[in-house]
């Protein structure tokens, strides 16, 4: 157990629609990174929020979005969901801010849009 | 460019036979730190190792061992008596400094055999 929780695990929504991934890293992490996993596109990270403020951008969509708590929880929302949305979406946290610490991962939420 | 390259998609190994990861990255900084994550059947990610672009020392863990050489650009993963419960897929990552994004590969696909 990495101590990075989740939620949901599972998630099935329908086009269009729109929907809220919770995190809460590990006790003492301050940053939070936000991963996709597809099978085409491999893993591939979307944001990261340190301390409550947005540190780095990857490959994040407009319709997504994120944001960081000031009890360092932090919230992807996803909206206008597509088809190619499905995919394992995974948070994880670390100590300090560079990409350079190793993350600790949560166990992701499956989300599927039908 | 950045850019992680794990060519192996998928090797399959008899238990208790040796097996190596290969990982092969391409950056411009002379300061990076490397990663190899596993992620086993239930999904979460679970870090291994990070090595920074200035300890060329290879590490042993266990039954774990890593390669670096920066010569060739290569950060090679080995498992020694390989055991079922090391079938995963394997991720090798890059993460440049200066620059805070994480860059995983595709992933090698391990599957032990009994």
């Amino acid at each position: 157990d990495s101590g990075v929780t989740q939620t949901p695990k599972h998630l099935i929504t329908a086009t269009g629609q729109r929907v809220t991934l919770r995190c809460s890293p590990r006790s003492g992490d301050l940053s939070v990174y936000w991963y996709q996993q597809s099978l085409d596109q491999g893993l591939q990270f979307l944001i990261q929020y340190y301390n409550g403020e947005e540190r780095a951008k990857g490959n994040i969509l407009e319709r997504f979005s994120a944001q960081q708590f000031p009890d360092l929880h932090s919230e992807l929302n996803l909206s206008s969901l597509e088809l190619g949305d499905s995919a394992l979406y995974f948070c994880a946290s670390s100590v300090g801010q560079a990409s350079s610490y190793e993350q600790y991962f949560g166990p992701g939420t499956r989300l599927t849009v039908t | 460019a950045q850019k992680v390259t794990q060519a192996q998609t998928e090797i399959s190994v008899v238990e208790k036979e040796d097996v190596t990861l290969d990982c092969v990255y391409e950056t411009r900084d002379t300061t990076y730190y490397l990663f190899w994550y596993k992620q086993p059947p239930s999904g979460e990610l679970v870090f291994l190792i990070r090595r920074n672009s200035f300890d060329e020392q290879n590490e042993i863990s266990g039954r774990y061992s890593w390669n670096f050489q920066k010569s060739t650009s290569s950060f090679n993963f080995t498992i020694t008596a390989s055991q079922v419960v090391d079938s995963a897929v394997y991720f090798c990552a890059l993460s440049p400094r200066g620059d805070d994004k994480i860059i995983f590969g595709k992933g090698t696909r391990l599957h032990i055999l009994p």
